[in-house]
């Protein structure tokens, strides 16, 4: 059984780029959510996908968007990145909504 | 957005001490409490899911308590290592479909 991966683990993008990130979800689950973890706070909802579909949305701008995969693999894109976009982003994935399994982070810096 | 807080927001103890810390929350429209340990390049890794108010649950030298009248959960370590040196991580899981995570304590066990 293969935990959650997530890539790149780190990466540098320039203000007003675009960057997309990705993740690989638990064998057996179906569903993928995204969080933000900015320094000093604790993570963040972003947005959750079930089966393809987004099924829920936090407190985030429209330029932040994702997909799933047939696989259940998802992306992160974000686009028009600003400089308080710097973060960990995290990925969980999970069997509807039972038993989070998180990968490590993917560290965004925007300068 | 739901407001769960954690205290300490870090602390140090000497190897072999017990220790506790606390998450509360809000005791409206609960569903589930999650505590993670996350030590820093890696995932957080899952510790405890509670739901029933008076829940009890133990894992080694770790337990966890819930009270979801009052709104609160304590974590213990008893005896606690080097090795349990991490940022544990509560959130709380509502009728949505997310988890709103406190900031977290930092633990340091000193040998």
């Amino acid at each position: 059984e293969t935990g959650v991966t997530q890539s790149p683990t780190h990466l540098i993008k320039t203000r007003g780029q675009q960057v997309t990130l990705r993740c690989s979800s638990q064998s057996g689950h179906n569903t993928v959510s995204w969080y933000q973890q900015a320094l000093g706070q604790g993570p963040q909802f972003i947005f959750q996908y079930y089966r393809e579909e987004e099924n829920g949305r936090g407190n985030f701008p429209p330029r932040f968007s994702g997909l799933q995969f047939p696989n259940y693999s998802s992306e992160l894109n974000v686009n028009a990145l600003e400089l308080d976009d710097s973060a960990l982003y995290l990925c969980a994935s999970s069997l509807g909504q039972n038993g989070y399994t998180f990968g490590s982070g993917t560290r965004l810096t925007v300068v | 957005i739901l407001n769960v807080e954690q205290s300490p927001q870090s602390l140090h103890v000497q190897e072999g001490d017990s220790t506790n810390f606390t998450c509360s929350f809000p005791s409206s429209n609960f569903y589930a409490l999650h505590w993670y340990r996350w030590e820093t390049a890696k995932s957080p890794e899952a510790l405890f899911v509670m739901t029933l108010n008076g829940d009890e649950k133990k894992k080694g030298r770790i337990s966890a308590t819930l009270n979801t009248k009052e709104g609160y959960s304590y974590l213990y370590i008893k005896g606690s290592q080097p090795e349990d040196s991490a940022t544990y991580l509560c959130a709380v899981q509502t009728g949505a479909n997310n988890l709103f995570f406190g900031t977290g304590t930092r633990l340091t066990v000193i040998p």
